[in-house]
């Protein structure tokens, strides 16, 4: 069965400091993953998906296939990048199943 | 455009009680999905609509719960005899069909079953 894991319930760093949150898969197959973030009050919104290869307010994730894993990272992280990150993967029934997610605070 | 919709916001109900949840999706998406949202226990995939059919309901945790949606839009999702475990946030979904398409989700409704 598919499973995200999502290791840290909460990281904290400081403002400017490099930031990564971890997430690893289980899957058969060639994975597709999200990320999915939620700020204080706000809804849960997509972030970024590895077929797009994207960056968004500078997070990047990369797929690596040997280690299962799906990490977020950002160079220098910023005090509105605190929130609550979910790393996801679609299902058979085309649901996301999600990771327990990781609740990121960045001190000033 | 408008983004999803669910309604109440907030809704306190006793034990035992029925209470049903309204989920109006972004207008032209075919999919939609409920999520429960529950401390410990993350986000949970409930049940999924493509159309107004639900090929899968095995998310459904249990015979308490049933959903529907019709016209190919309005979601209800409904507890019925709700127990203090159903206490959780809702959230609904949508999205154009796709697997790998954008899930937009709506602001939820917080559920509190005293």
């Amino acid at each position: 069965a598919q499973r995200v894991t999502q290791p840290e319930k909460l990281l904290s760093v400081f403002k400017g400091a490099p930031v990564e949150l971890k997430c690893n898969y289980s899957y058969s197959g060639s994975p597709e993953l999200f990320w999915y973030v939620q700020y204080s009050r706000q809804r849960l919104q997509l972030l970024l998906r590895h077929i797009s290869r994207e960056s968004i307010k500078g997070f990047t994730a990369d797929l690596n296939k040997g280690e299962t894993s799906f990490h977020l990272k950002k160079p220098f992280a910023q005090e509105e990048d605190s929130a609550m990150y979910y790393c996801a993967l679609p299902g058979s029934a085309r649901q996301l199943t999600f990771g327990s997610g990781t609740q990121l605070t960045v001190l000033p | 455009g408008a983004g999803v919709s669910q309604s109440p916001s907030n809704k306190v109900t006793e034990k035992g009680k029925d209470v049903e949840l309204r989920c109006d999706p972004i207008s032209g998406h075919t999919a939609l999905y409920w999520y429960r949202q529950s401390l410990g226990q993350g986000l949970e995939f409930l049940i999924y609509f493509q159309g107004n059919s639900a090929p899968d309901k095995s998310g459904l945790p249990s015979d308490r719960f049933s959903a529907e949606r019709t016209g190919g839009s309005v979601s209800t999702l409904t507890i019925q005899r709700t127990q203090q475990e159903d206490s959780a946030v809702y959230l609904c979904a949508s999205s154009v069909t796709g697997l790998y398409n954008e899930q937009f989700f709506g602001p939820g409704t917080r559920l509190t079953v005293l």
